[in-house]
């Protein structure tokens, strides 16, 4: 199994452009989830989706995130545009409800830093 | 609302020492308690978890955590220190009633010294 697949793992842009990070989630996993780390405010949930619909996007700092999941299988988050206090190492996450199985898989993360 | 809390900001062990990592929780309902381990540059990985039946869970790499109802607590335990244990450990706890989101505490950031 090759886990949970974030690309890139580095993006460095200036702030004003469009950011989008990639996520393709464990085969037969059907939630997936998207985190953001910082220093300062440790590991935060920005939304998760069931089955491919958003269920909870509370975490979603303001309207310049949003996040995509079109099929089982990928996913992004985009932010537009970019500011330098959205520098993160930006998780991916993935996890089969049901039975007794509710451990999430994190992919490797995306560092963005925004200049 | 869910939350869970890490006391320690770090926890310095030495090596062949007894390694514990402490975890406190607040929910209502039946908790689902979780252990991760984040190595420098990695992403989160999954240590062990408490869903239901004896209280003791062991996990990968010789950890082991126990849920105490009464106190609610989910100390995470290593019998014999590692330096490749040095890493940031996570607990989280998820609810039912809250869906399949799980709440993460601040990390503990573990050095075990040769």
């Amino acid at each position: 199994d090759a886990g949970v697949i974030q690309s890139p793992r580095h993006e460095v842009t200036e702030m004003g452009q469009e950011v989008t990070l990639r996520c393709k989630p464990i085969s037969g996993h059907n939630s997936l989830f998207w985190y953001r780390q910082t220093m300062m405010r440790g590991l935060e949930l920005l939304i998760y989706f069931n089955n491919n619909v958003p269920i909870d996007d509370s975490g979603m700092p303001e309207d310049r995130f949003s996040a995509k999941m079109p099929n089982a299988s990928f996913s992004t988050l985009k932010i537009q545009p970019s500011e330098p206090r959205d520098s993160a190492v930006y998780f991916c996450a993935s996890t089969l409800t049901g039975g007794d199985s509710y451990e999430q898989y994190f992919g490797p993360g995306t560092r963005l830093t925004v200049t | 609302a869910q939350s869970v809390a890490q006391p320690e900001d770090q926890v310095n062990v030495a090596e062949g020492n007894p390694l514990t990592v402490k975890c406190t929780y607040s929910v209502s309902g039946n908790p689902y308690l979780f252990w991760y381990v984040q190595y420098p540059n990695r992403g989160l990985q999954f240590l062990l978890k408490y869903i239901t039946g004896d209280n003791l869970v062991k996990g990968s790499y010789g950890f082991e955590a126990e849920f105490n109802k009464s106190q609610t607590s989910f100390h995470l335990k290593k019998p014999s220190a590692l330096v490749s244990d040095s890493a940031l450990y996570f607990c989280a706890v998820r609810v039912k009633a809250a869906g399949n989101k799980l709440t993460f505490g601040g990390g503990t950031r573990v050095l075990v010294k040769p």
